[in-house]
């Protein structure tokens, strides 16, 4: 089975402008989860997805927003981005709640 | 709210040789998960082991082993018979067992294997 694919891996973005980030899970797994890695705030979790429903949120800004399609792909957007989201984001896929979360290569987002 | 510590920012180890990286969690629930994941240099994060809190027997893959202490909420990882590509930040992490997959985890340690 193909891992959990990612696109784009690298972007460079200025100050203002939005992002969309893609996710595709590995087939068959219906649970997709968000994470933000950064060298000063570690790996903080952003949000899930259920069949197309968010289930859990983290604590970051209105600006972070997600979603998930019915073939469980996921989508996360940035807004008005900042130069503190300069960051790795981290995609994770499970079959279900409760099951081992297997990652993506990430995506490099550098904000000018 | 749940908390994880990895009080070993820097680990170093000679090859073939064994090392133990620890990890300590804060959480009022009885039934969660704990797991330990290996980001090498390329930046993917890898899942190492698994442990579910119910399960009194510690969970064992090839070489990684753990030690869970539940009542001491103590989750730590031994690499046995180290190798030059155990090189990587490891980090601890804990979810919970219903509801979501969240996962919250600890700040990593950086283990360095020499030849």
């Amino acid at each position: 089975k193909a891992g959990v694919t990612q696109t784009p891996r690298y972007l460079i973005k200025t100050r203002g402008q939005q992002v969309t980030l893609s996710c595709s899970p590995i087939s068959g797994h219906r649970s997709v989860s968000w994470y933000q890695q950064t060298p000063g705030q570690g790996l903080q979790f952003l949000f899930e997805y259920f069949s197309e429903t968010q289930r859990n949120k983290g604590n970051f800004p209105g600006r972070f927003s997600g979603r998930q399609f019915s073939n469980s792909r996921s989508e996360m957007n940035v807004s008005t981005l900042e130069l503190g989201d300069s960051a790795l984001y981290l995609c994770a896929s499970s079959l279900k709640q409760g099951r081992t979360q297997y990652f993506g290569p990430g995506t490099r987002l550098l904000v000018l | 709210a749940q908390t994880v510590t990895q009080s070993q920012p820097e680990m170093s180890v000679q090859e073939a040789e064994t090392v133990t990286l620890s990890c300590t969690y804060d959480t009022s629930e009885s039934n969660y998960y704990l797991f330990w994941y290996k980001q090498p240099p390329s930046r993917q994060m890898i899942l190492v082991i698994r442990q579910e809190a119910y399960k009194q027997q510690n969970a064992t893959e090839n070489r990684f082993s753990v030690n869970f202490q539940k009542a001491a909420k103590s989750f730590s990882l031994k690499i046995s018979d180290s190798q030059l590509g155990d090189t990587a930040m490891y980090f601890c992490a804990f979810a919970l067992s219903y509801n979501t997959d969240k996962l919250i985890f600890g700040t990593g340690t950086r283990l360095q294997v020499f030849p």
